[in-house]
Order: C-alpha cells, then sequence, then structure tokens
C-alpha cells in the first residue's frame, strides 16, 4: 500500500499571502488529522476530518481551515500568512474506525515545509 | 501546557546496548500511547502502541512499558542499532479521540 503522500514538498510565501497544502492518505483510510511541527511549540494538532466533516480541531486561530473530499484527500488553507507560521505541516491518516471503540493509529506523511518570508 | 513530557532531550548510546527512552503524561484520561521516529526531512515513522489495558507491549527490538499509577512510560530499544538514530516521539490521545499530543522528542545517538 503507498502511504501518506503531501504537496508540495517545499513552499515559500510571503506575509499576508495565503497557502493551500494537499494531502493524500493511505488508501482506505477515511480519516485525516493535520499537525503543525516547528522547535519551540513541538508538534500540535491542527483539526481532523472524516466522511468530509471535520470532528476535532486544535487550538488554532480560524486563518488555519481545512475540509475533506469524498474521496478523503483533504486540504488545509492559511490565510493572511505570518512569519510565525513558518513549520512543517505534517498529515496523518488512520482508517477511522476506531472512534468509540479505542486504539486507532495514525501514519504520517513526510510533511510540507513552509517557509514565510 | 504541556500534556506529555520527555526529558533528557538526548541519548548517546554505543551499538548493541540498550535504549531506554521515558515519556511521562498529566492528562489521566489519555488511554493509548504511541511511539514514532523521526529523521530529518521525513514525517514521523509509527513504532510501537501501547493500551492503557496493558502493561507492556513488544514488537522485535521495541518493548512500550506502560505505569498507569505513575503516568509514565519507556520505550526500551535492544539491541540499538546506527539505524536507530533519530528523534524519538511520545504520543498520546483519549479513548475514542484521535487527536494526539506529543512531548517535544528525544534525539537518540547510536555510536558504532
Amino acid at each position: 500500500k503507498a502511504g501518506v503522500t503531501q504537496t508540495p514538498r517545499y513552499l515559500i510565501k510571503t506575509r499576508g499571502q495565503q497557502v493551500t497544502l494537499s494531502c493524500s492518505p493511505i488508501s482506505g483510510h477515511r480519516s485525516v488529522s493535520w499537525y503543525q511541527q516547528t522547535p519551540g511549540q513541538g508538534l500540535q494538532f491542527l483539526f481532523e476530518y472524516f466522511s468530509e466533516t471535520q470532528r476535532n480541531k486544535g487550538n488554532f486561530p480560524g486563518r488555519f481551515s481545512g475540509r475533506q473530499f469524498s474521496n478523503s484527500r483533504s486540504e488545509m488553507n492559511v490565510s493572511t500568512l505570518e512569519l510565525g507560521d513558518s513549520a512543517l505541516y505534517l498529515c496523518a491518516s488512520s482508517s477511522g474506525r476506531g472512534r468509540g471503540r479505542g486504539i486507532e493509529t495514525q501514519y504520517f506523511g513526510p510533511g510540507t515545509r513552509l517557509l514565510v518570508l | 501546557d504541556q500534556q506529555v513530557k520527555q526529558n533528557s532531550p538526548s541519548l548517546s548510546v554505543q551499538e548493541g546496548r540498550i535504549s531506554i527512552l521515558n515519556c511521562d503524561y498529566t492528562n489521566s484520561m489519555f488511554d493509548y500511547f504511541l511511539w514514532y521516529k523521526k529523521y530529518p526531512a521525513e514525517g514521523p515513522t509509527f513504532l510501537i502502541s501501547i493500551s492503557s489495558i496493558k502493561d507492556k507491549n513488544e514488537d522485535g527490538r521495541f518493548t512500550v512499558f506502560l505505569n498507569k499509577s505513575a503516568k509514565h512510560l519507556s520505550l526500551h530499544i535492544v539491541p540499538s542499532q546506527p539505524g536507530d538514530s533519530a528523534v524519538y516521539f511520545c504520543a498520546a490521545s483519549s479513548y475514542g479521540n484521535n487527536r494526539l499530543a506529543f512531548g517535544k522528542g528525544n534525539q537518540v545517538v547510536v555510536i558504532p
């Protein structure tokens, strides 16, 4: 099975711009989560999508948004970019069948490195 | 508020010896714990997990121990190999919730 793929791998933007990142989960996986990794804050949860619905959200401002399509692919968007948004953005997928029934392992993609100038 | 803590940011160990990584958590609602390994410029790779109903889980060279009363878990790698040199993250989630809380990571260097 192919793993989680993310595009693009690297991105340079300037302050005030917006950006869209894409994630394709492992085939058959219906849950997609997004995380931000920075040197200061580490890995932080952004949001999770399951069956095209956001079912969990982290503590990030509304400039960070996402969506999921019927084929489980997901996109996240950051509007009005700030310097502090420079980070590695990671997408993770899981089967989505674990909710309410316990453990579920998330598998990560390689990430998109975003640099905001 | 760091709910998952990994102290001792770096660890150096001789090839063939045991590597022990520790992780503490504060949220008593956590009931599923995972360890990931991460190389530079790559995403985290899943290593091993443990449910709160167990106190030990083993997979090849990797063993995770969970002490719920102490809110502490550890990862043992035996024997350590040079390819194990990476950053290791401890993560936790609550029942029925995919939101993972991560520690800051431990850098492991295995010396040949």
